[in-house]
Order: structure tokens, then C-alpha cells, then sequence
């Protein structure tokens, strides 16, 4: 069964604190993304990679960035975490284009206090 | 701006009885159409996805609509189980030079009671 891990499903961290959350996709994809994910906002584009050691900006970047130093792993890092990056954290993989379609992990849910 | 509406924001029903979800969107150019469900704490599973072409698709007791001219979906769900109790979203992609781009709407919470 093809998968999207996420390394923690939960995780408390304290303000300005740096914090790595790691997804691993076992489907050979090229393209994969970070969401955030708040009540009543839906998912919201943080970071995408369409290529190891490529990245792109989503539509909200600030106070994160990424790394893709294989293919198969994209970390998403808060260099100081702060209270309102309290949230679900979905990472998700694609084929080129996604026309098959995403598959989302399973999500970290991330309290920072 | 490409967004994506859906109603009701949240639905409660008898166990065994019937439901449609709605969806419309504002996206272009069209690619296709993708509801999924998210079970509590868990990450988006893929139910259906439907392209321009298409206007039916089914996936066990989940039965999706799409009408491309008024740009509507509508996610069915007959027989209810109280398994189905999730949320439920839209998504609707727009084909761009480098792919696909992703517009998600904010759910339904659906509840599902006995």
C-alpha cells in the first residue's frame, strides 16, 4: 500500500523553538507539498518541491522553509516556532502535474506554546 | 481569484438515511474535481475525481456530481454509516503551465448519529 509518513502525529513545542516535521513518500513521486491546515480556512499551500533540492513558495510562506535533499523526504522547518503556527500540518505527494491526483499523510497536529 | 464554496458548512443525520454535500466553485481554467473525505486527525483520503467530461462518478454508496457549465458539484452519500462521520472537501484543480493548482474548499463536518 502506497504511503505518505509523517514522522509525529502530535507534537508540543515551546516559542522559538526550532522545529523539523518530516515526511517520507514511498511512491517515487516528483512533486511534494506542506499544508497547513486551520477551522474554517481549509488547506492552505505553505511550501511545494517539484525536484530534489527545488522548492517553491506557496501561498503562505512566512516563518517556514523546506528542504528536499532527497527525493523521497521533504522537511518542513519552523526556524522559531510562535503560537499562531499552532496547527494540523498535512504533507501530500504528487506525480508530475498532479493529474493522478495527491496523497495526503496522515498529518501532525503541532501545539506550540 | 479561483475559490471554492461549500454548503452546508456542517450536517447532522439518522444513521441509515440519505445526504448530498454541495459544492461550487470559481476556477479556471478547469482540470478536474476531487472530493475527499478527512476522518478526525487523520489526512484527506481520495473518494472520487471527475474531469470536465464526466458529470456521474460512483465509489460504493458515494456519488459524485459535477456540472462543468454551472460549475457545481454535488457529493451523495446514500445509506448512511456512522463511519461516514467526517469532513468532507472539495477540490478543484486548475491546469497551469507547470501543473496542476489545487483550490480546497473548507469542508462539511458531517455527523452521523444513531
Amino acid at each position: 500500500d502506497v504511503k505518505v509518513t509523517q514522522s509525529s502525529r502530535y507534537l508540543v513545542k515551546r516559542t522559538g523553538e526550532k522545529v523539523f516535521l518530516e515526511c517520507v513518500q514511498d511512491m517515487d513521486h516528483e512533486n511534494m507539498f506542506w499544508y497547513r491546515q486551520d477551522p474554517g480556512l481549509g488547506l492552505r499551500l505553505i511550501y511545494f518541491s517539484y525536484d530534489v533540492k527545488m522548492k517553491e513558495k506557496g501561498d503562505i510562506p512566512e516563518g517556514y522553509s523546506v528542504s528536499r535533499e532527497k527525493k523521497e523526504r521533504f522537511s518542513l522547518i519552523l526556524e522559531s516556532a510562535s503560537t499562531n503556527q499552532t496547527s494540523m500540518y498535512l504533507c501530500a505527494s504528487s506525480t508530475t502535474g498532479g493529474y493522478d491526483g495527491y496523497t495526503f499523510g496522515s498529518g501532525t497536529r503541532l501545539t506550540v506554546v | 481569484k479561483n475559490q471554492v464554496e461549500q454548503s452546508p458548512q456542517s450536517l447532522i443525520i439518522l444513521e441509515g438515511k440519505n445526504c448530498t454535500l454541495q459544492c461550487n466553485y470559481t476556477v479556471s481554467p478547469f482540470s478536474n474535481l476531487r472530493w475527499y473525505k478527512q476522518d478526525t486527525g487523520r489526512g484527506p483520503v481520495s473518494l472520487t475525481i471527475m474531469t470536465f467530461s464526466e458529470n456521474t462518478k460512483s465509489n460504493g454508496r458515494y456519488t459524485a456530481t459535477l456540472d462543468a457549465d454551472t460549475k457545481q458539484s454535488s457529493l451523495h452519500i446514500t445509506a448512511s454509516q456512522l463511519s461516514d462521520s467526517a469532513s468532507y472537501i472539495c477540490v478543484v484543480s486548475a491546469r497551469t503551465g507547470g501543473g496542476n493548482k489545487l483550490t480546497f474548499g473548507t469542508g462539511t463536518q458531517l455527523k452521523v448519529e444513531l
